[in-house]
């Protein structure tokens, strides 16, 4: 069974530029995670989409967005970059209504100069 | 804020020693899970702890929960060269789940 993939695996941009990064879930999973790791800190919840719908979103300003396709994939958008938006972004997967275990993917380094 | 802290925030430890990791969080949970990053790579699920247990195991991992003390241990037993990776702890309440910021283990040759 394949796991969550993500793409791309490393993305570099500039300041100011928009950026849109893609996540596939486990087969059979409808809801979809993001987290932004910043380098040497721990994980910051960003945005949880489940069945197409934004369920909840973390303490992050409107410029990051995403959304949930009906196949369950999912893309998270990060408008206006700014050199502090360098991070690994890490999407994750789980059963819907499930918070018991979250299946990760190797992430999307993102490096903003 | 409900974010977990780990503790300590960095342990090196010989190879073939156990190694305790804490995690304290600040309101009540529905479970707790611990996971292992390596290295900048994803996340990888080891164990769930619900919140009326009080010990789990799973294989040489032995996690444990004081809801009253609102903290829970991670112990791993006879440490290897491939534990080497840092440890997350992560509080579910209802709709949110909220990750500490993490051990970084190191194990000693």
């Amino acid at each position: 069974e394949a796991g969550v993939t993500q793409s791309p695996t490393h993305l570099i941009k500039t300041r100011g530029q928009q950026v849109t990064l893609r996540c596939s879930p486990i087969s059979g999973h409808t809801s979809v995670y993001w987290y932004q790791q910043a380098l040497g800190l721990g994980l910051q919840f960003l945005l949880w989409y489940d069945e197409g719908e934004e369920r909840n979103r973390g303490n992050f300003p409107p410029r990051f967005s995403g959304r949930q396709f009906p196949n369950y994939s999912s893309e998270l958008n990060v408008n206006a970059l700014e050199l502090e938006d360098s991070a690994l972004y890490l999407c994750a997967s789980s059963l819907v209504w499930s918070y018991n275990e979250q299946f990760f993917g190797p992430g999307t380094r993102l490096t903003v100069l | 804020s409900q974010q977990g802290e780990e503790d300590p925030q960095a342990l090196s430890i010989q190879e073939g020693e156990n190694a305790t990791m804490n995690c304290s969080y600040k309101t009540s949970i529905n479970n707790l899970q611990w996971y292992r990053q390596n290295s900048g790579r994803g996340l990888v699920h080891l164990i769930l702890i619900r919140s009326n247990e009080r010990e789990k195991h799973s294989g040489r991992l032995r996690v444990t929960l004081d809801t009253s003390k609102k903290s829970s241990s991670l112990l791993i037993t006879a440490s290897r060269a491939a534990d080497t990776a840092s440890y997350f702890c992560a509080m579910n309440r209802d709709d949110k789940i909220i990750f500490g910021k993490g051990t970084r283990l190191h194990i000693l040759p």
